[in-house]
């Protein structure tokens, strides 16, 4: 069973635009990690932010911000205002005990945003 | 502060070769992984070494293999190199484990298999 879902494969959006990113995960686990990677075209993946179970505060970081919902399993990421430099393939990611221990990070497909001038 | 570095960048081989990759952790850091992302199977965790020692591996036959050296530093090799391990295979490494820590990657080693 995939336990990380990121349904969009691509998404092209124009500059200044919001665009949201989805992602769904499945666990057994009562105590999980999410994350959120970021991967230029240069290829080494930049990490963006990790979040665990407990804690379901939404997160803002300037121009970036993350909704989790344990109710929906859903760990969404917003990028406000997009610009050029935020075209990357996005990564969200889950660490849990059951796979194999937290250390082990279950990766979804990715979604490869476009923003255009 | 200089953050992980892997060689070499890129590695052409040839069916049946064997290919080693190399990755020097964050100093400090005594975790290091391995990931592999190939077309169409997107990222995959590949091995986990901590303290010289292998913790955690995932699905991937005994010909991937590796260590960790008493610097932290790490190896990848592969044996009887498959037209299907063309990859990026990215290291990361972290702190010591026990609870969970971030995780940082290096830049990755290309391996094309001809």
């Amino acid at each position: 069973a995939q336990k990380v879902t990121q349904a969009q494969t691509e998404i092209s959006v124009v500059e200044k635009e919001d665009v949201t990113l989805d992602c769904v995960y499945e666990t057994r686990d009562t105590t999980y990690y999410l994350f959120w990677y970021k991967q230029p075209p240069s290829g080494e993946l930049v990490f963006l932010i990790r979040r665990n179970s407990f804690d379901e505060q939404n997160e803002i970081s300037g121009r970036y911000s993350w909704n989790f919902q344990k109710s929906t399993s859903s760990f969404n990421f917003t990028i406000t205002a997009s610009q050029v430099v935020d075209s990357a393939v996005y990564f969200c990611a889950l660490s849990e005990l059951f796979s194999g221990g937290y250390n082990k990070l279950i990766f979804g497909a990715g979604t490869r945003l476009a923003v255009h001038p | 502060e200089a953050g992980v570095t892997q060689s070499p960048t890129h590695l052409i081989k040839t069916r049946g070769q064997q290919a080693t990759l190399r990755c020097s952790p964050i100093s400090g850091h005594t975790s290091v992984y391995w990931y592999q992302q190939a077309l169409g199977l997107g990222l995959q965790f590949l091995l986990w070494y901590d303290e010289g020692e292998e913790r955690n591996r995932g699905n991937f036959p005994p010909r991937f293999s590796g260590r960790q050296f008493p610097n932290y530093s790490s190896e990848l090799n592969v044996n009887a190199l498959e037209l299907e391990d063309s990859a990026l295979y990215l290291c990361a490494s972290s702190l010591a484990s026990g609870s969970y820590n971030e995780q940082f990657f290096g830049p990755g080693t290309r391996l094309t298999v001809l």
